[in-house]
């Protein structure tokens, strides 16, 4: 089946960018979702690629897409205090029905100061 | 904005006792998830849900479970003789349509003593 694999932790400093990377099987997804998670709160909708996309930009957050190395990554620019919070990557494939996001286990991003 | 409400935000019960999870997904919207994370681990999909009936529906959705869409607003997710394992955070979600971003709430923790 499908899986999507990060690494659980990363630690930056405050300013500096952050650059949390994902890796997935599943060579016939149609969209990569970054997801955020403040403790206590549910999963935030931070941004999203469609498969036959390399990047897209918005605002500090950058998304890039290997689909040959099938490898996503989300950067972080000027990262704060406030980006502090656990990271999902998922992955769907569109087949036409109300498909289910796999996900991967969260990057815990630690921001020191 | 809109959001995903889910109720209640914590749930305890007794083994082998059934209980229901309440969710108000975002009123435009038109499918429905269910996901939810066992400590520890990924957030698994469990069943997704459009006009009325199940779409799509993982291995672990047996027939312990089931859906429902009593009213205009409510989707709800329930557990019969609840166990153990069940203890996990239940996230609900929903989207405009199935190649649209999924929206999550903020989750139940379900506590089974």
């Amino acid at each position: 089946g499908e899986d999507v694999e990060q690494s659980l932790f990363l630690s930056v400093r405050e300013g500096d960018s952050s650059v949390i990377n994902c890796t997935y099987t599943d060579s016939s997804s149609t969209y990569l979702y970054w997801y955020k998670q403040e403790p206590g709160a549910g999963l935030q909708l931070l941004t999203y690629i469609f498969s036959n996309m390399d990047m897209k930009q918005d605002q500090r957050l950058t998304v890039l897409l290997n689909k040959k190395d099938k490898h996503l990554s989300l950067r972080i620019a000027d990262t704060q205090t406030g980006d502090s919070a656990i990271y999902f990557c998922a992955e769907i494939y569109s087949g036409g029905g109300a498909d289910g996001l796999t996900f991967g286990k969260g990057t815990h991003l630690i921001i020191q100061p | 904005e809109p959001e995903v409400t889910q109720t209640p935000s914590h749930q305890v019960t007794q083994m082998g006792q059934e209980v229901i999870l309440r969710c108000v997904p975002i009123s435009n919207h038109l499918y429905f998830y269910w996901y939810r994370q066992i400590l520890g681990q990924k957030v698994e999909f469990l069943v997704s849900f459009y006009n009325n009936e199940i779409s799509e529906k993982s291995e672990i959705f047996d027939d312990q479970f089931s859906v429902e869409r009593p009213d205009g607003s409510n989707f709800t997710l329930k557990i019969r003789s609840t166990k153990l394992e069940d203890s996990a955070m239940y996230f609900c979600a929903s989207n405009q349509g199935a190649n649209q971003p999924q929206h999550f709430g903020d989750g139940t923790r379900l506590s089974i003593l």
